[in-house]
C-alpha cells in the first residue's frame, strides 16, 4: 500500500512564525503535491513538484514556499504565517493518474 | 476557466436507500474526472477514476457515470450503509492537465 505521511496532524502557530510542513512518501512516487482545503472550497493547489529539486507555482501559492531536496519529502513552508493561512494542508503524491494523500495537517495561526 | 460544482453540499438518507451524487464542470475538454472519499480529519482516497473516452466505471456498490457533452457526472451508491457515511469529492483533469477539485457533498447515512 502507497503510505503518505504528514510530520503533524495538528499544529498552532502565532502570527509572523516560520512553519514548517512535512510530507513523506514510501513509493518512489515523481510527482508530490501541496493543497489546502477549506469550508465550501475544494482542495486548492498550493505547489507540485515532478522531480526533486523541481517546483512549480499552482493557484494559490502567494506566501507559500517549497523544498524537495530529496525525492521522497517534500516540505511546505510558511515564511511568515498569517490568519488567513489557518487551514487543513493535505500533501499527496502521484505516480501519474491517481494521487494518493496524506492524512492532512490542520493548522491555526493565532 | 474550469468550475467544478457538487450540490447538495450535504446529504442525509436512511441506511439502505440507493443515491446519487452529482458533479458538474463547465468546460467539456477533459482528460478524465476522479471521485474521492474523505473521512473526517482524514486525507482523500480515490474511489474511480473516468477517463473521458469512458462513461462509466464501477468498483462494488459503487458506480460513477460521465456525460462530457453535458459536463456532469453522478456517483451512484447501492444499498447504503452507514459506513458510507464521509465526504465525497470530484475532480476533473482540465486541458492544462490541472485537477480542478468540487467542494464536496457531505453524506450522512442514518442507521
Amino acid at each position: 500500500d502507497v503510505k503518505v505521511t504528514q510530520s503533524s496532524r495538528y499544529l498552532v502557530k502565532r502570527t509572523g512564525e516560520k512553519v514548517f510542513l512535512e510530507c513523506v512518501q514510501d513509493m518512489d512516487h515523481e510527482n508530490m503535491f501541496w493543497y489546502r482545503q477549506d469550508p465550501g472550497l475544494g482542495l486548492r493547489l498550493i505547489y507540485f513538484s515532478y522531480d526533486v529539486k523541481m517546483k512549480e507555482k499552482g493557484d494559490i501559492p502567494e506566501g507559500y514556499s517549497v523544498s524537495r531536496e530529496k525525492k521522497e519529502r517534500f516540505s511546505l513552508i510558511l515564511e511568515s504565517a498569517s490568519t488567513n493561512q489557518t487551514s487543513m494542508y493535505l500533501c499527496a503524491s502521484s505516480p501519474g493518474e491517481t494521487q494518493y494523500f496524506g492524512p492532512g495537517t490542520r493548522l491555526l495561526v493565532l | 476557466k474550469q468550475e467544478v460544482t457538487q450540490i447538495p453540499a450535504a446529504l442525509s438518507v436512511p441506511e439502505g436507500e440507493n443515491l446519487v451524487l452529482n458533479c458538474s464542470f463547465t468546460d467539456s475538454a477533459i482528460y478524465n474526472l476522479q471521485w474521492f472519499r474523505q473521512d473526517p480529519g482524514k486525507g482523500l482516497t480515490s474511489l474511480l477514476l473516468i477517463q473521458s473516452s469512458q462513461r462509466e466505471q464501477t468498483s462494488g456498490r459503487l458506480n460513477a457515470s460521465l456525460d462530457k457533452s453535458s459536463g456532469r457526472s453522478t456517483l451512484y451508491i447501492a444499498a447504503s450503509q452507514p459506513g458510507d457515511s464521509a465526504t465525497y469529492l470530484c475532480a476533473v483533469k482540465d486541458s492544462n492537465y490541472q485537477l480542478i477539485w468540487g467542494a464536496g457533498t457531505k453524506l450522512i447515512i442514518k442507521p
